[in-house]
């Protein structure tokens, strides 16, 4: 079955400098990756979808890259402010399928 | 629009009890999910719905049962309480049952405890 990793442990930063959180996959590429924010006591919300035909996709401060050969997805938050002290959460899915499957998350600090 | 809403926001069971979490959403969106959030264990889909009258299992099923008479509601009922069911329960949904591109809305959750 698909196995998707994203570090554990939390990633600690200083206001201004660039976040980077990883999603790693097992097995067969998806055909398409989500990333997540979530903040403590509240449901999931939906940042940015990439396609497994697409090496990057960029929403004003955030950018997502997916490299099919290394099964891996990068999310990157750009001059980053505490407020974006959240959960990231990547999600997988494929053609066909009615499913995600998201992994465990990563938790970013940003301190000022 | 108020999204997805979810009711209750807390709920204390005792084991054997059953109980329905409700879920609705007022965006005429197809798809409809519940999703249970563990500690160290992420987000696993309990039960779907691509559309009214159909529903399907997701990763974790047993011990929940759900039905979709109508596009807007979603119930997910408990038949008896589990310890092990203890869980921050989720709703979600999206625009088409093509959720492979579109994105999730997720309600604020159902925090549940079982003793």
């Amino acid at each position: 079955s698909q196995k998707i990793e994203q570090n554990s442990e939390a990633l600690n930063i200083q206001e201004g400098k660039t976040a980077t959180l990883t999603c790693n996959y097992t097995n067969y590429s998806p055909a398409y990756l989500q990333w997540y924010r979530q903040d403590p006591g509240r449901g999931p919300v939906f940042l940015l979808l990439i396609r497994e035909n697409e090496k990057e996709k960029r929403k004003e401060r955030l950018k997502v890259t997916f490299d099919t050969t290394l099964k891996q997805s990068l999310f990157h938050i750009t001059a980053s402010q505490p407020a974006d002290s959240a959960t990231y959460l990547c999600a997988l899915t494929y053609s066909g399928y009615s499913t995600l499957t998201f992994g465990k998350g990563t938790m970013l600090l940003v301190s000022p | 629009n108020a999204g997805v809403t979810q009711t209750p926001k807390f709920q204390v069971l005792k084991t054997g009890q059953s109980m329905t979490l409700q879920c609705a959403q007022d965006m005429n969106h197809e798809y409809m999910s519940w999703y249970r959030q563990d500690p160290g264990m992420g987000l696993r889909l309990i039960h779907y719905s691509v559309g009214a009258g159909i529903t399907d299992q997701g990763e974790v099923p047993n011990g929940y049962n759900v039905s979709r008479s109508t596009t807007e509601d979603f119930p997910l009922r408990l038949l008896s309480a589990a310890p092990s069911q203890t869980s921050v329960y989720f709703c979600a949904s999206s625009y088409s049952a093509g959720v492979s591109y579109n994105e999730q809305f997720f309600g604020p959750g159902t925090r549940l405890t079982v003793l």
